[in-house]
């Protein structure tokens, strides 16, 4: 069956400081992957979709960026975090055949201070 | 999709009963559609999903209605049980890759 994972779970980090969350998947090939945040008490923003390797879309102009380097490998990285950075991030994939529900991980707490 | 800010709408119901959480969509070209539950801490689960050429699917204690004339979609919950409580959200996907989420709605389970 496949997997996914994201990790940290909790981050917290200074302003000014760089990022990296990571995400794998498992058991699938191909997948589409995406980035979403969701900030308290509201629904998912997504961030970055990606169809392939080294292919990223971004949906929102931001002080983020996203790479995947493998197939199953997503990564949502910035050079300098902002204190409006913060927020619950999610990763999820869907099978990138026809209309397909996206599987998310548990997410990444990140704070900044 | 809108948001709410900290206030989500919040459906309370005693365990046993039934529950209704609704959906409304504002893009009469979205053909698929997926309710998720979120639990406090956790990434959003899939619960059922229906594509818009049908207008009702059942799954285990749950049930998805989509009516397009009214562009609202509906999740129902028979037999509520405590592990039932969570925010659910509707999602719709319009064509393209990614899918457009709504704002959730809070449900809380009386014991």
């Amino acid at each position: 069956s496949q997997t996914i994972h994201q990790w940290p779970a909790t981050l917290v980090q200074p302003v000014g400081s760089p990022l990296s969350l990571e995400c794998t998947v498992e058991g699938t090939s191909n997948p589409n992957l995406y980035w979403y945040r969701q900030a308290a008490g509201r629904g998912l923003q997504l961030l970055f979709y990606s169809v392939g390797i080294g292919q990223i879309s971004s949906e929102v102009p931001q002080n983020l960026s996203a790479s995947r380097p493998q197939d199953r490998q997503f990564i949502l990285s910035s050079k300098k975090l902002l204190l409006s950075d913060s927020g619950f991030y999610l990763c999820a994939w869907s099978n990138g055949q026809g209309q397909q529900p996206q599987h998310f991980g548990d997410g990444t707490r990140l704070s900044i201070l | 999709g809108e948001s709410v800010g900290l206030h989500l709408p919040t459906l309370s119901v005693q365990e046993g009963d039934n529950s209704i959480i609704n959906c409304a969509y504002s893009n009469s070209a979205s053909d698929y559609f997926i309710w998720y539950k979120q639990e406090s801490g956790k990434g959003p689960q899939f619960i059922i999903d229906i594509r818009s050429n049908m207008d009702k699917r059942q799954g285990q204690r749950v049930t998805v209605l989509l009516n397009k004339t009214v562009k609202h979609l509906s999740l129902q919950i028979a037999a509520t049980q405590p592990g039932d409580s969570a925010v659910y959200f509707c999602a719709e996907n319009t064509g393209r890759r990614a899918l457009t989420f709504g704002s959730g709605t809070r449900l809380q389970v009386q014991p």
